[in-house]
């Protein structure tokens, strides 16, 4: 079992559709939570993190983390063609060195359509 | 702005060569790391540093060996490339100091014929 499961897609919305990606995970060490959108060709960059449980804001976006379900969710409200890329989930757990490290969901491949 | 540059976009070698690919960070960042990303598979680390000579093993470090001589640079060594070590190979760089947000170079796709 993997430590980080998300679904693949790809996931097609129309515009100003609201949208909901996942991640599961299996180690309850993980304290940080992270959403990185990746566009075509390019690297990933950080859109939201979260430390431990609740949910964060930032515009049009969402993260939600239920540790008891060991669950997270990104919600992307009134979605935009330019929303589309690759969602990646990332976790890691507190503490130094190799702890430190950032596990990454496959990534949930993203397309909003006009 | 955060800059994270790989010295190639696009690189095709032939089975059995040394390859080495490059990544410099602009922000003075601690922590750099290399990754590969594959389809199904995701973001995989093979090597990290977080600091200049120190370096530890990731997932999947067989093959590769790294180098960082400079804390600005950190290079990828795939000593004998073979045609399995065809991927996309990101570097990314962190502050120790919520070493979470992660600032990625635009990837290397290594192709090895």
């Amino acid at each position: 079992q993997k430590e980080v499961e998300q679904d693949p897609g790809p996931l097609s919305v129309p515009e100003g559709a609201i949208v909901s990606l996942n991640c599961t995970y299996s180690n309850s060490a993980f304290q940080y939570f992270m959403w990185y959108r990746q566009y075509s060709r390019k690297g990933p960059e950080l859109l939201m993190y979260t430390y431990s449980s609740g949910n964060k804001e930032d515009g049009r976006f969402t993260a939600q983390v239920d540790k008891s379900s060991k669950y997270i969710s990104l919600f992307i409200r009134d979605s935009q063609p330019s929303d589309s890329a690759t969602y990646l989930c990332a976790m890691s757990a507190p503490g130094g060195g190799a702890t430190n490290k950032l596990i990454f969901g496959t990534g949930t491949l993203l397309a909003v359509q006009p | 702005d955060v800059k994270v540059t790989q010295s190639s976009r696009y690189l095709v070698k032939r089975t059995g060569e040394k390859v080495f690919l490059e990544c410099v960070q602009d922000m003075d960042h601690e922590n750099m790391f290399w990754y590969r990303q594959d389809p199904g598979l995701g973001l995989r680390l093979i090597y990290f540093s977080y600091d200049v000579k120190m370096k530890e093993k990731g997932d999947i470090p067989e093959g590769y060996s790294v180098s960082r001589e400079k804390k600005e640079r950190f290079s990828l060594i795939l000593e004998s490339a073979s045609t399995n070590q065809t991927s996309m190979y990101l570097c990314a760089s962190s502050f120790t100091e919520g070493a979470y947000e992660q600032y990625f170079g635009p990837g290397t796709r290594l192709t090895v014929t």
